[in-house]
């Protein structure tokens, strides 16, 4: 069966940097993309950006661009998500999903890391 | 920018039908997919593309779209289906969630 298994919760420092992963397995995993999508305290989803698991493409939200890098690591069947440079309103929980064709239907979720950025 | 707008909540009367709506530019190109979130819990994903639902989601859930449209409807709700409901499509940019509707079944 498909899985996404996330690494632990991160409780970082302002201006630091965070780095969290995500193991896929069940699938092929160069025949998908992940999207990382995140979750403030109360909030609504929000998404983060996109790669592409076969060639390494991304899509970055705007907002974001600069300070979020996604790669892969296809020997292990892995993305990681690093945010830099953290405030305290990029406390959130932060999932990493299966997208599915180009329509990017997330199929498939991680169970969810929570982030806390706080001095 | 593109934005998907929901209602931020809707009731309904046990057993009876509710109809979630997403507004948005993009979905006169791409279609909506929904997703269901209970608390402290990840999304699931309950209706996408044109009308399908994934294997293990019950037929009270079923999907539609017109002009900018997208809408969710649940017949015959359950108070198991009691959540955040959101929409999510493309956009030229990249991919959109909506704000998310908050189901209470009464």
């Amino acid at each position: 069966q498909v899985q996404l298994v996330q690494s632990g919760a991160e409780v970082k420092k302002p201006g630091a940097s965070v780095k969290v992963s995500c193991k896929a397995s069940g699938y092929t995993f160069t025949s998908y993309g992940i999207s990382w999508v995140r979750q403030a305290p109360g909030q609504g989803l929000e998404w983060m950006g996109w790669i592409s698991a076969y060639n390494g493409n991304t899509n970055y939200a705007q907002k974001l661009q600069g300070r979020v890098t996604m790669t892969t690591d296809t020997s292990t069947s892995t993305a990681y998500m690093e945010l830099r440079s953290l405030r305290s309103d990029d406390t959130a929980v932060y999932y990493c999903a299966r997208d599915e064709g180009t329509a990017m239907v997330k199929d498939y979720w991680g169970q969810g890391t929570l982030v806390t950025v706080s001095s | 920018s593109s934005e998907l707008t929901q209602d931020p909540a809707v009731s309904v009367a046990l057993g009876q039908t509710v109809r979630i709506t997403c507004q948005g530019d993009s979905l006169r190109s791409y279609y909506a997919s929904w997703y269901q979130q209970k608390p402290g819990q990840a999304p699931v994903l309950v209706i996408y593309g044109k009308n399908n639902r994934p294997s293990g989601i019950p037929d009270r859930f079923s999907g539609s779209s017109s002009g900018n449209t997208a809408s969710l409807t649940i017949t015959g709700a359950q108070a198991e289906d009691e959540a955040d409901y959101y929409c999510n499509s493309r956009d030229s940019s990249g991919n959109l969630f909506g704000g998310g509707t908050k189901l209470t079944v009464l």
